[in-house]
């Protein structure tokens, strides 16, 4: 089967690095998405990671280690916007989608 | 950015009734749409894929013939919830890949809040 862990909760202040991180187990890999989603909205695409290393967009990274089953989103100059929850995902079969449990990402002044 | 419109946002109805979800790719066709429902503070739980112009596919423990879906077009996919209960209140939330599109970019619609009463 499938399945991917993320930690439920991470607090953190605001303008510092927060990093969130997921492991997975997969019949297949295509590689790790991330998605963020606001109270009461509807997920937005973060990032990908098809091969190992970093990817950067901003204010926000991931990363990828295929030999480890292993990724993380990292979030710089934290603001208080980015209080949210945030998903990895992995391809399953029929190219959907597979989710994590999410993590809520707490943010303090 | 590729726009996926979602309505109603949100829809309170007797138990019994049935409730229509639409969901449309505003800028891009739509080979392919997921629908999925999501309960407070958990994860997203995909019910069914989509595929235009034919049947859709359900996730085990799904009953299809509650959660109607049609894919009549490449822009527009309905999810019917019949005979509507309380325990079918959700979040439900659509998503489309462009046709072009990468596997692992999702456009999501806005979500629909079900209340039944």
């Amino acid at each position: 089967g499938q399945s991917l862990e993320q930690p439920s909760e991470v607090t953190a202040v605001e303008g510092a690095i927060v990093q969130i991180n997921c492991t997975y187990q997969t019949s297949g890999f295509y590689g790790l998405s991330w998605y963020q989603q606001h109270d009461g909205g509807a997920p937005t695409f973060l990032s990908y990671n098809g091969l190992d290393g970093l990817e950067e967009t901003g204010r926000f990274s991931s990363f990828l280690s295929r030999s480890d089953s292993y990724g993380y989103l990292l979030l710089q100059e934290l603001q208080m916007k980015d209080s949210a929850s945030y998903f990895c995902a992995v391809k399953g079969s029929n190219y959907q989608l597979i989710w994590g449990a999410g993590t809520k990402l707490i943010i303090k002044p | 950015g590729a726009v996926v419109s979602q309505h109603p946002s949100w829809v309170i109805c007797k138990s019994g009734t049935s409730v229509k979800i639409e969901c449309r790719s505003l800028d891009f066709q739509a080979t392919t749409m997921f629908w999925y429902r999501q309960f407070p503070k958990q994860s997203l739980m995909l019910m069914a894929t989509s595929n235009e112009g034919s049947k859709a596919t359900y996730e085990q423990g799904v009953e299809k013939d509650k959660f109607l879906i049609n894919h009549a077009s490449l822009t527009l996919s309905t999810l019917t919830v019949t005979s509507a209960h309380p325990e079918d209140s959700s979040f439900y939330i659509c998503s489309a890949r462009d046709r072009q599109g990468e596997w692992e970019k999702l456009f999501f619609g806005s979500g629909t809040q079900l209340s039944v009463l």
